[in-house]
């Protein structure tokens, strides 16, 4: 069965700071890819998603990913983050990307911006 | 409709109640499924419908729990006899048949309190 884990339960970061979350999965088969984010009280939102193709995908908010078929890793980055960034962030793998589009998500990250 | 919408926002209950949750997807997108998301979880898979097809009712944790979605549109997830292990936020989410490219438009969710 597919998983997802993100290595890291909260990410403390200064503003402008850069900022890389982590994310690895467990599949045998290709995968499709996400990064959703919620804001407090709110529903998930797609932040970006990899399919195929450039292995590198741009997302909203300044926002990226690298996906690393060879280490199962699809990490977000984005190089200068902002107090309004302060979110929950999740990874999430189709299972599989052929039929369902079900999702299994990992548990999340929280990505705190300090003034 | 616009988004994914989802009724009642906030719903507390005594134990061994019976609760009803609802969610209006949005219009055009057959498939719908619903997310448990409990404090310092991740999201959990419960239910997932695609048009007239039989709904895959694999993640449901116990026969306490239902779902049904009537016409095809709205979806009625259900919890009989309710337990304070069932205080969660109850996510759900629709998307095209493609869903596994395109990712899911989620509601705000629900916030069920057990008391």
């Amino acid at each position: 069965a597919q998983s997802v884990t993100q290595l890291d339960s909260q990410v403390p970061v200064f503003e402008e700071a850069p900022v890389e979350l982590r994310c690895n999965y467990s599949s045998s088969v290709s995968v499709y890819l996400f990064w959703y984010v919620q804001y407090p009280n709110q529903g998930l939102q797609l932040l970006l998603k990899y399919l195929s193709g450039s292995t590198l995908v741009k997302g909203i908010n300044g926002f990226e990913a690298e996906f690393n078929k060879s280490q199962t890793s699809f990490h977000l980055r984005k190089p200068s983050v902002h107090i309004s960034d302060t979110a929950e962030y999740f990874c999430a793998v189709s299972d599989p990307p052929s039929n369902t589009g079900k999702l299994i998500f990992g548990q999340g990250t929280t990505l705190q911006v300090k003034p | 409709g616009a988004g994914v919408s989802q009724s009642p926002s906030n719903k507390v209950t005594e134990k061994g109640k019976d609760v009803e949750l609802r969610c209006d997807p949005i219009s055009g997108h057959t498939a719908l499924y619903w997310y448990r998301q409990s404090l310092g979880q991740g999201l959990e898979f419960l239910i997932y419908f695609q048009g007239n097809s039989a709904p895959d009712k694999s993640g449901l944790p116990s026969d306490r729990f239902s779902a049904e979605r009537t016409g095809g549109s709205v979806s009625t997830l259900t919890i009989q006899r309710t337990q304070q292990e069932d205080s969660a936020v109850y996510l759900c989410a629709s998307s095209l048949p493609t869903g596994g490219q395109g990712g899911y438009t989620f509601g705000s969710g629900t916030r069920l309190t057990v008391v």
